[in-house]
C-alpha cells in the first residue's frame, strides 16, 4: 500500500494569518492517464471529513478560494491563504491511484491561536 | 438534496456481528462507487471496503473474510455486515460516494467490548 506521510501534526495559526500542510506519499501518484490521484479533506470537531480539493488543486463545490493545493508526483501541499475560525480541525490527504485500496496520511490539527 | 445517512452501530461483544446500513438520498447507490471508512476513537481515517457500480467489492486486508458489502437497490441502500468482531474494529463506520469521496455520511459508531 502507498503509505502517506503528513506534516506537520499540529499547526496553531493565528487568525488572517496562512497555514501551509504538507503531504508525501511512498510512490508517485500520477496516473498514466496524465491525473494526479491527491486528495484533502477536512474533518471539523464531531462532523464527519468533507472534501476540499481533488486531484491535486481543483476546489471542490462550495470551498472557499482561500484554500489551494499544489504538488506533484510525491510532494503535495494544501495551503490555506487566510485562517478563519471555521478551519480549525484535522486536515487529511488521501491517494486513490491504487483504487479499491486508497490510504489517507495521519493527518494534520490546525487550531486558532 | 443528496445526502447519505448510516445507522445499525451499537456495543457488541467480541465475536458477535452487526450490520450497518447507509441511506442514500438525492442519488442511486447502484450507479456509484460507494465505500466504508472507519475512525476509531481518537485515530484517522482508514478504508476498510467498497462496491463499484459493477457489483465487484473489495476489502481492506484488517477485515477480508469477516466483513461483506452489499447494496439493495431497491431501497438505495448500502449495507455492511461485520462478523466475527474484535476489538480492535472498535470506530466510527462512515459511507462515502464516488471514488474522490465526495459525499460523507454523519457515521455511526461501533464498540466491540465484553
Amino acid at each position: 500500500d502507498i503509505v502517506m506521510t503528513q506534516t506537520p501534526l499540529s499547526l496553531s495559526v493565528t487568525p488572517g494569518q496562512p497555514a501551509s500542510i504538507s503531504c508525501k506519499s511512498s510512490q508517485s501518484l500520477l496516473h498514466s492517464d496524465g491525473k494526479t490521484y491527491l486528495y484533502w479533506y477536512l474533518q471539523k470537531p464531531g462532523q464527519p471529513p468533507q472534501l476540499l480539493i481533488y486531484e491535486v488543486s481543483n476546489r471542490f463545490s462550495g470551498v472557499p478560494d482561500r484554500f489551494s493545493g499544489s504538488g506533484s508526483g510525491t510532494d503535495f501541499t494544501l495551503k490555506i491563504s487566510r485562517v478563519e475560525a471555521e478551519d480549525v480541525g484535522v486536515y487529511y490527504c488521501m491517494q486513490s491511484i491504487q483504487l479499491p485500496r486508497v490510504t489517507f496520511g495521519g493527518g494534520t490539527k490546525v487550531e486558532i491561536k | 438534496e443528496v445526502q447519505l445517512v448510516e445507522s445499525g452501530g451499537g456495543l457488541i461483544q467480541p465475536g458477535g456481528s452487526l450490520r450497518l446500513s447507509c441511506a442514500a438520498s438525492g442519488f442511486t447507490v447502484s450507479s456509484n462507487y460507494m465505500s466504508w471508512v472507519r475512525q476509531a476513537p481518537g485515530k484517522g481515517l482508514e478504508w476498510v471496503s467498497v462496491i463499484y457500480s459493477g457489483g465487484s467489492t473489495y476489502y481492506a486486508d484488517s477485515v477480508k473474510g469477516r466483513f461483506t458489502i452489499s447494496r439493495d437497490n431497491s431501497k438505495n441502500t448500502l449495507y455492511l455486515q461485520m462478523n466475527s468482531l474484535r476489538a480492535e474494529d472498535t470506530a466510527v463506520y462512515y459511507c462515502a460516494r464516488d471514488g474522490q469521496l465526495s459525499i460523507w455520511g454523519q457515521g455511526t459508531m461501533v464498540t466491540v467490548s465484553s
